[in-house]
């Protein structure tokens, strides 16, 4: 496809489980973003991906959150023993270079509920 | 203090109005600055990019920026029901640094 694909598109899921987010970019963007929009915010950076390392992990609230880009494409988010309070729109972008040179392609979000 | 403040409405306006949307940030690292249009269920996109303080016109939508006052503004001219939508200020730092996004204005154009 032309634009950045994540799957699923919505994720119910119950307090304590394990879950996995995709994120699919755009073809040839280097750079890949994950950040979480909560009901009413902006959003809010978790992790950038340049190639296949993590050039900032900043944003990842704590040791429960995890992601990877292994092949420097596609990159999965992974939260282990989810809470309530992980509710939120995971959102997904990409694009060219370094994140001052041009635009971020988002794409449509994850959206998580924990029960 | 967060780093980028903005109110977040929400704003409704009628059709053909002119709309103001405000952003203050308090970091002096940030040196360039996009506003995000996101609609409802939808992922952000790029609408307006400005590296200096400014006027940057494009169509209906002029980005003004303030760096002495860390004061950012989205002007839209003859505004449209197609406008609704909340609006993101991104102000961001050099290189490697990610974007930073204010809370978004919730923005409604009532035909």
């Amino acid at each position: 496809g032309a634009g950045v694909s994540q799957t699923p598109s919505n994720k119910v899921t119950e307090k304590g489980k394990y879950v996995e987010l995709r994120c699919d970019p755009i073809s040839g963007h280097t750079a890949l973003y994950w950040y979480r929009q909560s009901l009413g915010q902006g959003p809010e950076f978790l992790i950038y991906f340049q190639g296949t390392g993590a050039a900032d992990d900043s944003g990842l609230p704590n040791d429960r959150f995890f992601a990877v880009r292994p092949e420097g494409s596609v990159s999965t988010l992974k939260i282990q023993r989810t809470e309530r309070g992980d509710s939120a729109v995971y959102l997904c972008a990409s694009s060219f270079g370094t994140p001052n040179t041009g635009e971020l392609f988002f794409g449509e979000g994850s959206r998580l509920t924990v029960l | 203090q967060k780093e980028v403040e903005q109110d977040p409405g929400p704003l409704s306006v009628p059709e053909g109005a002119i709309v103001s949307l405000n952003c203050t940030y308090s970091n002096s690292a940030f040196q360039y600055f996009m506003w995000y249009r996101q609609y409802s269920r939808k992922g952000p996109e790029l609408l307006m990019y400005t590296y200096s303080s400014g006027n940057k016109e494009d169509g209906r939508f002029t980005a003004q920026v303030d760096k002495s006052s860390k004061y950012i503004s989205l002007f839209i001219r003859d505004s449209q029901p197609s406008d609704s939508a909340t609006y993101l200020c991104a102000p961001g730092r050099s290189g490697n640094t990610p974007l930073v996004f204010g809370k978004g204005t919730r923005l409604s154009v009532i035909a």
